[in-house]
């Protein structure tokens, strides 16, 4: 009854490496998101999609690369790693339509870059 | 996009009413205010919007100000289970882009 998943929950890589965070929701919805939380516990959001399409794109490097295969899919590629990169990585999703969006958000993927 | 500004951090003893409070004096007319909360190690899970009307909910209500200036968060009786980080975020009717400030830290103490 999971309604937004991600996998992994953990992630611990090396700097360099080309990792992949995958997001799905089961509930219908058109538009989902990426965002980061960084140690300083700021939420920041990185990416939005509505119906397969790249709505929002917030200055992240090139390096991260979202891939939509379906509505209910939104996966995050990231190459050649960083320290930086190291956070926690939220997947969110909300209904289609026009006006108020309530978000649901998944459990979130802990990167770690050593 | 509009900013919002809320204190680092709250007290309350469990099962009493908390009210935590949210300033937005660059709201625009068509900004929703919206609620949303983290416990720990979760994402954030929706606790309530409202764009000029008080809201009421099962989890809890908001209390918005005539001028729409501010609002208040209100958990009628706070469990221990409400200890959190609430925040209060603006957004456009047509927006989808939440920007998340670094909230209210709410402590329930048994």
């Amino acid at each position: 009854d999971t309604a937004v998943s991600q996998t992994p929950k953990y992630l611990v890589t090396q700097m360099g490496n080309d990792k992949s965070i995958k997001c799905e929701q089961n509930l219908g919805h058109d538009t989902m998101y990426w965002y980061k939380q960084d140690s300083k516990k700021f939420l920041k959001i990185m990416f939005s999609y509505n119906n397969k399409e790249l709505i929002i794109n917030e200055t992240v490097p090139n390096r991260f690369s979202p891939k939509s295969p379906d509505k209910a899919h939104l996966n995050l590629h990231i190459n050649s790693l960083e320290l930086g990169d190291s956070a926690v990585y939220f997947c969110a999703s909300s209904p289609p339509g026009q006006g108020y969006y309530e978000q649901y958000f998944g459990p979130g993927t802990r990167l770690t870059v050593t | 996009d509009a900013k919002t500004t809320q204190p680092n951090s709250m007290e309350s003893n469990e099962e009493e009413p908390v009210h935590l409070p949210c300033n937005h004096s660059t709201i625009s007319g068509t900004d929703y205010i919206h609620w949303y909360r983290q416990l720990p190690s979760q994402g954030p899970e929706y606790v309530i919007h409202g764009l000029t009307s008080n809201v009421n909910n099962r989890m809890a209500s908001l209390a918005i100000a005539e001028d729409r200036k501010s609002s208040t968060l209100i958990l009628h009786r706070a469990t221990l289970r409400d200890a959190a980080v609430y925040y209060c975020i603006l957004s456009p009717n047509y927006g989808q882009n939440f920007v998340f400030g670094p909230g209210t830290r709410l402590s329930v103490l048994p």
